[in-house]
Parts: structure tokens; C-alpha cells; sequence
């Protein structure tokens, strides 16, 4: 059965970085790509960046400086991370795989002080 | 980056009426391997979203037939025929045919 299980701090400070981890089960990293996708409050979706199977990323083009994604297949778990956090980075955050078949729950992620 | 323009962003139905909900691109979509990478995927209050359609028009298992998908190029259509109750919620169009990947703004589906 897949799994998908997002984790991390749920209140990080303003300007500090935000570590998530995507758990994953019952298919192989080295054989799917696993993006994150993020949601702030009552908005819509945006694609955050993937890991290929290869091993190989791709990052939203206004992330881009700040963000950095991935991975330990021994462990089957993927990482996001993301320095210089603001205000606008507070969001649901999702990994999803299989072309967005499958999808985490989401991990809340409010930036305050 | 490509740029996908949903419309309407509010959709108001009745039980039983059918829809429409479209998504433009800013480029064409069609990759060099001559498929299409454009998704459809439905968001329910308080869920991560749903995969209803992959490649434009290919079904996603499980989903009912009342889904489908059209379109090539630069304008794509979502379908429902015969909206029900298990149907509201959010949708979004996502292309994978570029990088970076994009997401349209979403199309809220309600009940009139």
C-alpha cells in the first residue's frame, strides 16, 4: 500500500529555514519522482520543486534561490528545505508522486514570530 | 514559466446539470515525445487533492465516467456530466510537459 507522510516544525521563525521530511512507502525513490506542492490559507496550489528518480531537481523559478530538495533512498524519505522563510511562505505543504496520484496529507507550516 | 488560466474561478451548479471548466496555456502543451502533460485534479474541503485525469483525457482508475477530458495544444476542457454532491470541491489543471511545473488557479465547483 502507498504511503506518503509529510513531517516537520509547524511554526517557524521569520527569516529562519524550514526542514520537511516526506516519508514514503510501498514504491521505491529510485523509481518515482516525488514533488512538493504547497497551499497557503483559502489559496490555491503551487508546485514547490521535484527530486527525479535519477536523483536530479527542479525548482519553482521564484523558490529557486532559497530552496533546496533531497533525498535518502535507504530510508525512503525525501527533504525539503527552505532558508530565509517570510510571512508568504506560511502554507499546507504536500509530497505527492505518480504524477499526483498519490499525495501526503500535508504538513501546516505557519511563519511567525 | 508557463502560465495556465482557469475559468470560470466559480462555478455554480444544481444537481444533475453538466459543466464545463477550461484551461488555457500560455504555450502549447504537446511535448517532443508527442504526448500532452496536462492533469486534472479535484480538491475536497480539508483533503490533499484528487487525480482525475492524466494526458488530457485518460480516466483516472476508480473515477467515475461522468469525468472527461478534451483538448490539445493550448485549451483544454474539464467535463462533468451530471454534476453530484460528491463532486464539490475544487479543481485544478497541472502541466508536466514544461519545467518548472505550474498549476492553474482553480475552478470552485458549488451548489447553486
Amino acid at each position: 500500500q502507498v504511503q506518503l507522510k509529510e513531517s516537520g516544525p509547524g511554526l517557524v521563525q521569520p527569516s529562519q529555514t524550514l526542514s520537511l521530511t516526506c516519508t514514503v512507502s510501498g514504491f521505491s525513490l529510485t523509481s518515482n519522482s516525488v514533488h512538493w506542492v504547497r497551499q497557503p490559507p483559502g489559496k490555491g496550489l503551487e508546485w514547490v520543486g521535484a527530486i527525479w528518480s535519477g536523483g536530479s531537481t527542479d525548482y519553482n523559478s521564484a523558490l529557486k534561490s532559497r530552496l533546496s530538495i533531497s533525498r535518502d533512498t535507504s530510508k525512503s524519505q525525501v527533504f525539503l528545505k527552505m532558508n530565509s522563510l517570510q510571512t508568504e511562505d506560511t502554507a499546507i505543504y504536500f509530497c505527492t508522486a505518480r504524477s499526483y496520484l498519490w499525495w501526503g496529507q500535508g504538513v501546516m507550516v505557519t511563519v511567525s514570530s | 514559466d508557463v502560465v495556465l488560466t482557469q475559468t470560470p474561478p466559480t462555478l455554480s451548479a444544481t444537481i444533475g446539470q453538466s459543466v464545463s471548466i477550461s484551461c488555457r496555456s500560455s504555450q502549447s502543451l504537446l511535448h517532443s515525445n508527442g504526448n500532452t502533460y496536462l492533469n486534472w485534479l479535484l480538491q475536497r474541503p480539508g483533503q490533499p487533492p484528487q487525480l482525475l485525469i492524466y494526458l488530457v483525457s485518460r480516466l483516472e482508475s476508480g473515477v467515475p465516467n461522468r469525468f472527461s477530458g478534451s483538448g490539445s495544444g493550448t485549451d483544454f476542457t474539464l467535463k462533468i456530466s451530471g454534476v453530484e454532491a460528491e463532486d464539490l470541491g475544487v479543481y485544478y489543471c497541472v502541466q508536466s510537459t514544461h519545467a518548472p511545473r505550474t498549476f492553474g488557479g482553480g475552478t470552485k465547483l458549488e451548489l447553486k
